[in-house]
């Protein structure tokens, strides 16, 4: 079975530029995508198909990719910005995920 | 505008049933392939189970295979999953989640509440 790796925990000032990787094997065959998440809310999906964003997401969030790490930016964090995030990604039989990171704005 | 919205999520028994139900808007229901992920409150996320456009072909986490059903009626734009033989494991927040598109993009519910007590 497939995995994903991020990092438990990322944190950054307001208006720094915070980074959050997400490696795996399948990213090298199948598009990266993430979620935000905040406590008690649904997921809101900010970059689909690798750096895709979805319509009214905030220009400041942005997605690569190479080889096999998928990579969240987002560029002047604000603290609105605070949140868990999950990597995940298609494979041919199901939906595989990464264990989430925890961005600090502060 | 896509909206997937989940319902039936309630507080059952160990060893009880539950049927849950995700109402789909917004997009063509008929020719998506759907799935439903589960995360328990403050973890990670595990898939359970997809099924196909025109519902013939599923699949399960091996977790909930032989326990959870998954359907669908493309006439009342509906995505089911029927859970029977519950065990307290199964406690989680339930997601309905159109398969991701290159395309047109990923599109997630708001989760319904499945609570097993033991």
């Amino acid at each position: 079975s497939y995995e994903l790796t991020q990092p438990s925990s990322v944190s950054v000032s307001p208006g720094q530029t915070a980074r959050i990787t997400c490696s795996g094997d399948i990213l090298s065959r199948k598009h990266g995508r993430w979620f935000q998440q905040k406590p008690g809310q649904a997921p809101v999906v900010v970059i689909y198909r690798d750096s895709e964003r979805p319509s009214g997401i905030p220009g400041r969030f942005s997605g690569s990719s190479s080889g096999t790490t998928v990579t969240l930016t987002i560029s002047g964090a604000q603290v609105e910005d605070e949140a868990d995030y999950y990597c995940y990604s298609a494979t041919d039989k199901n939906l595989v995920f990464g264990g989430g990171t925890k961005l600090t704005v502060l | 505008e896509v909206q997937l919205v989940e319902s039936g999520g309630a507080l059952v028994q160990s060893g009880g049933s539950l049927r849950l139900s995700c109402a789909a808007s917004g997009f063509s229901f008929s020719v998506f392939w759907m799935h439903w992920v589960r995360q328990v409150p403050g973890k990670g996320l595990v898939w359970v189970a997809h099924i196909n456009d025109d519902g013939s072909v599923t699949d399960y986490a091996d977790s909930v295979k032989g326990r959870f059903t998954i359907s669908r009626d493309n006439a009342k734009n509906t995505l089911y999953l029927q859970l029977t033989s519950l065990r307290a494991e199964d406690t989680a927040l339930y997601y309905c989640v159109r398969d991701p598109d290159d395309y047109s993009g990923d599109f997630w519910g708001q989760g319904t509440l499945v609570t097993v007590s033991s």
